[in-house]
């Protein structure tokens, strides 16, 4: 089985432009979350989508939004890029919320310079 | 509001030697704890996880944690360290509640000398 797929896994863009980054999560899985990694930190949570709804999101501006499909891909919109986003972007599938009985796969990432 | 501090940002050990890689956590409820590893140019792996069953945990590539609520502890160890440990190491936890969000510590890397 595929693992979480992301794509592109690097891209550069310029200060005020918009990029857009997208999960595929494993099959099955319903549960999305996002999460950006700053050189030398840990992973921040930016937002979780189970079952096509918003489930939790972190605390980033709201230049930063993301949606799930029916097919529970999703995507990670950041308008007005500044280069303090620039950071490796992670995304993460489960099967469910519930840490009982899952666990969070995460993809390779993206890697995001801003310039 | 939960968090997790990790001592020492950098650890290095001799191949076989202990590995103990420290995390302390702050929750005001039972928490769920992980560790995960992270290799170069990579996403995260889950090492281990506890979720209130037994507060000794074995995980993978022979490491394992003990939770310690009279020390909020759940520190990292594995008895003989080999090469190919050589990484980043990822304390989190996480709530009971809706969401599974994850709240990570800054990391310790850790090296191996042979």
């Amino acid at each position: 089985d595929a693992g979480v797929t992301q794509s592109p896994t690097h891209l550069i863009k310029t200060r005020g432009q918009q990029v857009t980054l997208r999960c595929s999560p494993i099959s099955g899985h319903k549960s999305v979350s996002w999460y950006q990694q700053v050189l030398g930190q840990g992973p921040q949570f930016i937002f979780q989508y189970y079952e096509k709804e918003e489930r939790g999101r972190g605390n980033f501006p709201d230049r930063f939004s993301a949606r799930q499909f029916p097919n529970y891909s999703s995507e990670l919109n950041v308008n007005a890029l500044l280069l303090g986003d620039s950071a490796l972007y992670l995304c993460a599938s489960s099967l469910s919320t519930s840490w009982r009985n899952t666990e969070a796969f995460f993809g390779q990432g993206t890697r995001l310079t801003v310039v | 509001a939960q968090s997790v501090t990790q001592l020492g940002s950098h650890v290095s050990v001799s191949e076989g030697a202990l590995v103990l890689l420290r995390c302390n956590y702050s929750s005001s409820v039972p928490p769920y704890l992980f560790w995960y590893v992270q290799y170069p140019n990579q996403g995260l792996q889950l090492l281990l996880k506890y979720t209130s069953a037994a507060t000794l945990v074995k995980g993978i590539n022979g490491f394992e944690a003990e939770f310690k609520k009279s020390e909020t502890s759940f520190h990292l160890t594995k008895p003989s360290a080999h090469m190919s440990d050589a990484a980043e190491y990822f304390c989190a936890v996480s709530d009971r509640g809706a969401t599974n969000k994850l709240i990570f510590g800054t990391g310790t890397l850790l090296a191996v000398q042979p």
